[in-house]
């Protein structure tokens, strides 16, 4: 079972815009990893953020983590058309094989030109 | 450096035919998976490998096997299809081998399979 849900399913933007996408999770996590895929292809790890972190940076995306509350988010600021993909994150737990990544159901963004 | 190879990319089966779903990395990863894609389920462990000789059951393991012979090579098995097995197959691959030492999964590009 899905161990992470994404938030909104779907996410339809201008170019430019800025994309914000939600993660809850039920149980306690070592780390959080949010991926991209794009129509046809394999997932594509973009960050993983650590259960002792906050906050990540890596180019136009930002991901926060607060532990109290369950949940992830991962902004994508100044967005373009190529970033027209769905968006996954994967909790992995504490212990035995629930290290193993556990991924959500995904957000499918559109950006438009 | 090639990465994650699975093949083939496409594949059409009778329904009681089997197949086995090729997967291979060359990083050198101890941690290999696979997951079925099934619209709006997201992705699902089948079955997973911390190493050579070692596999373990994911969450969907039932009609399917694998096994794991060297570092490089993680082979799916489906020994008797079933239009319920229709879905994308996707292999994975990492460092990790506990959760002090996570490290990004590595993907395929896929296996489309349809089970008539």
């Amino acid at each position: 079972s899905q161990q992470g849900e994404e938030d909104p399913q779907a996410l339809s933007i201008q170019e430019g815009e800025n994309a914000t996408m939600n993660c809850s999770y039920k149980t306690s996590i070592n780390n959080l990893q949010w991926y991209r895929q794009n129509s046809g292809r394999g997932l594509v790890h973009l960050i993983l953020i650590r259960s002792n972190e906050r906050e990540k940076h890596s180019g136009r995306l930002r991901v926060t983590l607060d532990t109290s509350k369950k949940s992830s988010s991962l902004l994508i600021t100044a967005s373009r058309a190529a970033d027209t993909a769905s968006y996954f994150c994967a909790t992995a737990g504490l212990g035995g094989g629930s290290y193993i990544p556990t991924f959500g159901r995904g957000t499918s963004l559109i950006v438009h030109p | 450096n090639a990465g994650v190879t699975q093949t083939p990319k496409f594949q059409v089966l009778k329904t009681g035919q089997s197949m086995t779903l090729q997967c291979a990395q060359d990083m050198n990863h101890e941690y290999m998976s696979w997951y079925r894609q099934d619209p709006g389920m997201g992705l699902r462990l089948i079955h997973y490998s911390v190493g050579a000789g070692i596999t373990d059951q994911g969450e969907v393991p039932n009609g399917y096997n694998v096994s794991r012979s060297t570092t490089e090579d993680f082979p799916l098995r489906l020994l008797s299809a079933a239009p319920s097995q229709t879905s994308v197959y996707f292999c994975a691959s990492s460092h990790t081998r506990s959760p002090e030492a996570s490290s990004p999964l590595h993907f395929g590009n896929g296996t489309r399979l349809t089970v008539t």
